[in-house]
């Protein structure tokens, strides 16, 4: 069964403090990893999506990495405004736009 | 250009009801999919619409069901409401093509309260 593990659940960090979020997947024929940002009452909003083991994708502050198991978000010096809940998700071949999600990291960044 | 629409917002509802929830895509896109998002599951996959095809669909009781027209909008219904059906319904769409489909785009949801 396809399936996404994200963690921690929560993540608290200062301001200034890098960390990673992870994650974890099993997908029978992988098509490609989401990262979405999602904000309190806000739909999620598009941030990457990585096809291959190997791949590196960033965005400001935000750096995303692929492996054949795992992926990981890093954040460098997170501010404040980065505070959010972060999802992962698989798309599988043969599934056309299904995605499959992961429960979500909540980072909250403290000034 | 203008994000994914989804009307309405906010609604509530009493057991037993039913409710149609709506959703302009991005224009050009083709592909909309519905997700309903709660605390305890998350977000899961409800089904997905391509030239007025279902394409996909996942585990969820008939009482759910969708449509899309030929403009590429799409109205997804629950009859029949539960308690349990209180949650945020996301719309997303996709520049997709037949064999392939792209990154989903999100609207804001509509909140579905069932009294």
């Amino acid at each position: 069964e396809d399936q996404v593990t994200q963690s921690p659940e929560a993540l608290r960090l200062q301001e200034g403090e890098s960390s990673s979020l992870n994650c974890s997947y099993t997908v029978s024929g992988l098509r490609g990893l989401f990262w979405y940002r999602q904000d309190p009452g806000k739909g999620p909003e598009f941030l990457f999506t990585l096809y291959s083991a190997g791949e590196e994708k960033e965005k400001e502050r935000l750096k995303a990495t692929l492996t054949k198991k795992e992926s990981f978000l890093h954040i460098t010096a997170p501010k404040p405004e980065d505070s959010a809940t972060y999802l992962c998700a698989v798309q599988a071949y043969n599934q056309g736009g299904k995605l499959i999600f992961g429960q979500g990291t909540e980072l909250s960044v403290k000034p | 250009k203008a994000g994914v629409t989804q009307t309405p917002r906010y609604l509530i509802k009493t057991r037993g009801q039913q409710v149609t929830l709506s959703c302009s895509p991005i224009s050009g896109h083709r592909s909309v999919s519905w997700y309903q998002q709660t605390p305890g599951q998350g977000l899961q996959f409800l089904f997905e619409y391509f030239s007025e095809t279902q394409r996909n669909k996942g585990n969820f009781p008939g009482r759910f069901s969708g449509r899309q027209f030929s403009n590429s909008r799409s109205e997804m219904n629950v009859s029949t409401l539960e308690l349990g059906d209180s949650a945020l319904y996301l719309c997303a769409s996709s520049l997709a093509g037949r064999q392939v489909a792209g990154e989903l785009f999100f609207g804001e949801g509509s909140r579905l309260t069932v009294l």
